[in-house]
């Protein structure tokens, strides 16, 4: 089975850091392309981050550009996100997924998140 | 940017009606990456429909999905007591993510 495994998520201070970690079992993650997705209390979806199967391409929502980054370690089946300036904007509950080729690119596979709270 | 707008944002409904979801987009789109997701309270979301059309794996018949350009439908053909959730349309547009703010399918 596939599975996601978010951590490090926790209380901060605005102008604070985290860095969040995705586990990934069950399929060959070096094959995949990768995201982190926000969900503010009680609030939709939103797209942070999107991150090639190498490494080498990393996209960002212009809310978090220059702020966050997102990164892999495929020999040990991480996903990442470096965190800082963080502003109570940030704070919701964080998905990774997984984006699948064979769905089209869509995100077939999604863990059940790690919450950011930021707050005075 | 893209903005995908859902209608309504909440669907009041008795089991075994069906339900039309509506996903209008600020540009056309291509359906290949257009895709449903349903997220019930205290879940993460489970992918429906890509394509615009094709059900993903386990996902029963009685949803289907439409749509072209700018205007997107996932039908529920006859809603079961698990089906009550929330619905997001998504379209990923070049190297960047797009999600609609979800329509509430709620019991009447």
């Amino acid at each position: 089975d596939v599975h996601l495994t978010e951590s490090g998520g926790g209380s901060v201070h605005p102008g604070g850091s985290l860095r969040l970690s995705c586990g990934a079992s069950g399929f060959t993650f070096g094959n995949y392309w990768m995201h982190w997705v926000r969900q503010a209390p009680g609030k939709g979806l939103v797209w942070i981050s999107r991150l090639n199967t190498d490494g080498s391409k990393t996209f960002y929502a212009d809310s978090v550009k220059g702020r966050f980054t997102i990164s892999r370690d495929n020999a040990n089946r991480k996903l990442f996100l470096q965190m800082n300036s963080l502003t109570v904007e940030d704070t919701g509950l964080y998905f990774c997924a997984r984006e699948d080729y064979n769905s089209l690119d869509a995100l077939d596979a999604w863990g059940q998140g790690t919450m950011v709270a930021v707050s005075a | 940017e893209i903005v995908l707008t859902q209608s309504p944002g909440t669907l009041s409904l008795s089991p075994g009606e069906s339900a039309t979801l509506s996903c209008r987009a600020t540009q056309s789109l291509s359906s290949s990456y257009f895709s449903w997701y349903q997220q019930k309270p205290g879940q993460a979301p489970r992918l429906l429909i890509y394509g615009a059309s094709t059900r993903a794996a386990d996902i029963p018949d009685r949803f289907s999905g439409s749509g072209s350009g700018t205007e997107f439908t996932l039908t529920i053909g006859s809603v079961h007591p698990e089906d009550f959730a929330v619905y997001y349309c998504h379209h990923q547009y070049g190297p960047t993510l797009s999600f609609g703010a979800g329509t509430r399918v709620e019991i009447k």
